[in-house]
């Protein structure tokens, strides 16, 4: 089983609803979990990390929650724009190695 | 400041061949990570470096080796490349919980 999922896969919504992207993962022992965002043919960029005490953590639109109890990660993005359309991944590490654990990716389309 | 700097970004590899990524980063940080990323799998840890001098295995090692004989560089070599290395590769820098990640190099094994 794989240690973080995201679902769905792929999302479409139309320009100005909000977007709720779910990651779940199967270790509470958790360090902190990190969301990023993924463009076609480039590299991540980071968007929000919540340490392992912190509930959430914000930024602009966006907002990420985290309940290590019930392995649950939420990220959402509100009053989505075109520009928003991208992958967006989420990722843990543990204490020991400080290694990054991805899931596979919500794939994000915002129609005009 | 480039941060992270991946070459080459595009390859193409017959099977057997070896080649060498190399990653640099300018931004003096001491953890080097080296992942690939395929279809749906999100990305998955090949090797990874602690500080210069340091290398360890990941979740994918089988099939590649890496150095850092330098701090800002990390290198990853494909001794005899497969058709299942063809692959979108991603090398990444970390100083405490921030990571920097490359553009990525797009390695095609036929």
């Amino acid at each position: 089983k794989q240690e973080v999922t995201q679902i769905p896969a792929a999302l479409s919504v139309p320009e100005g609803e909000n977007l709720v992207l779910n990651c779940s993962f199967t270790d509470s022992a958790i360090y902190n979990l990190q969301w990023f965002r993924q463009d076609p043919g480039k590299g991540l960029t980071s968007l929000l990390l919540i340490q392992s005490s912190q509930r959430e953590q914000t930024s602009g639109r966006l907002n990420a929650s985290l309940d290590k109890s019930s392995g649950r990660s939420t990220l959402y993005i509100a009053a989505s724009q075109p520009g928003d359309s991208a992958t967006y991944l989420c990722a843990h590490d543990k204490a020991a190695g400080n290694k990054l654990t991805f899931g596979g990716g919500t794939r994000v389309l915002v129609k005009p | 400041n480039a941060g992270v700097t991946q070459t080459p970004k595009f390859r193409v590899l017959k099977t057997g061949q070896s080649m060498t990524l190399l990653c640099a980063q300018d931004m003096n940080h001491e953890y080097m990570y080296w992942y690939r990323q395929d279809p749906g799998m999100g990305l998955r840890l090949i090797h990874y470096s602690v500080g210069e001098g340091t290398t360890a295995k990941g979740e994918v090692p089988d099939g590649y080796n890496v150095s850092r004989l330098k701090k800002q560089n990390f290198l990853l070599g494909l001794e005899s490349a497969a058709p299942s290395q063809t692959s979108v590769y991603f090398c990444a820098s970390r100083i405490y919980y921030g990571y920097t990640f490359g553009s990525g190099t797009r390695l095609t094994v036929v």
